[in-house]
């Protein structure tokens, strides 16, 4: 069975760097073409696809915001770490990691339910 | 990067009617396309891969098609649970890119 589940803190203030950690269960990121996103829903409700690490550490990220974007993986742990710097209310939103079965189906076919970040002073 | 479009943004519909939804790229994806089904306060759900697959588990009345850069979702017989929010994503090239999501009403 897979499941996912992000983690982080709900409050962040503005400058400050957001962590954020997905745990999963029931595949490994060690398996060839695995792939592993995050993205993340405004409240307005539009979702923006932010980054990705694939199994063999091969790194993606969103245009727009690559410059404040660090993805990263502890294979040991299932686990995978996204780093937002900079944060601006503008970032409040839902985030969400959910997987790619392979490079080769890149649709996200299982999601973690999502944790809601809040950038204010 | 893709500008996905989704238009419009409510529609409405009867349970037991049967409704399309349309998705448009701004440039050619070929049929690398999902659609998702999203509910209040829940993940997205994915519905459809590869613009016209069925993920396993979803029900046959869901149904997609297109290729290039117009795709449809149809939804056969609307059952009360369909009423929600759909998306489309493109990844056919980074970034990939959703469309701002239609939401289906009770008519």
């Amino acid at each position: 069975q897979v499941t996912l589940r992000e983690s982080g803190p709900a409050l962040v203030e503005p400058t400050q760097t957001l962590t954020l950690t997905c745990t999963f269960s029931g595949f490994s990121l060690s398996t060839r073409k695995m792939c592993v996103s995050w993205i993340r829903q405004t409240p307005g409700k539009a979702l923006e696809w932010l980054a990705r690490i694939d199994w063999d550490n091969d790194k993606y990220y969103s245009t727009s915001l690559k410059t404040r974007l660090t993805i990263s993986k502890d294979t040991s742990k299932n686990q995978v770490v996204l780093t937002v710097t900079n944060v601006d209310p503008v970032d409040t939103a839902t985030y969400y990691c959910a997987r790619s079965p392979s490079v080769n189906k890149l649709d996200f076919d299982y999601w973690g339910q999502g944790t809601l970040v809040t950038v204010s002073s | 990067d893709i500008q996905m479009t989704q238009s419009p943004s409510t529609l409405s519909a009867s349970v037991g009617g049967r409704v399309t939804i349309t998705c448009r790229a701004s440039q050619s994806i070929s049929t690398w396309l999902a659609w998702y089904q999203q509910k209040p306060g829940k993940a997205p759900k994915l519905l459809i891969y590869d613009a016209s697959s069925l993920e396993s588990g979803v029900p046959s009345r869901f149904s997609g098609s297109g290729s290039g850069t117009e795709f449809t979702l149809t939804i056969s017989s609307l059952q009360p649970d369909d009423f929600a929010t759909y998306y489309c994503q493109q990844y056919s090239s980074l970034p990939y890119t959703f469309g701002q999501g239609i939401k289906l009403e009770i008519k």
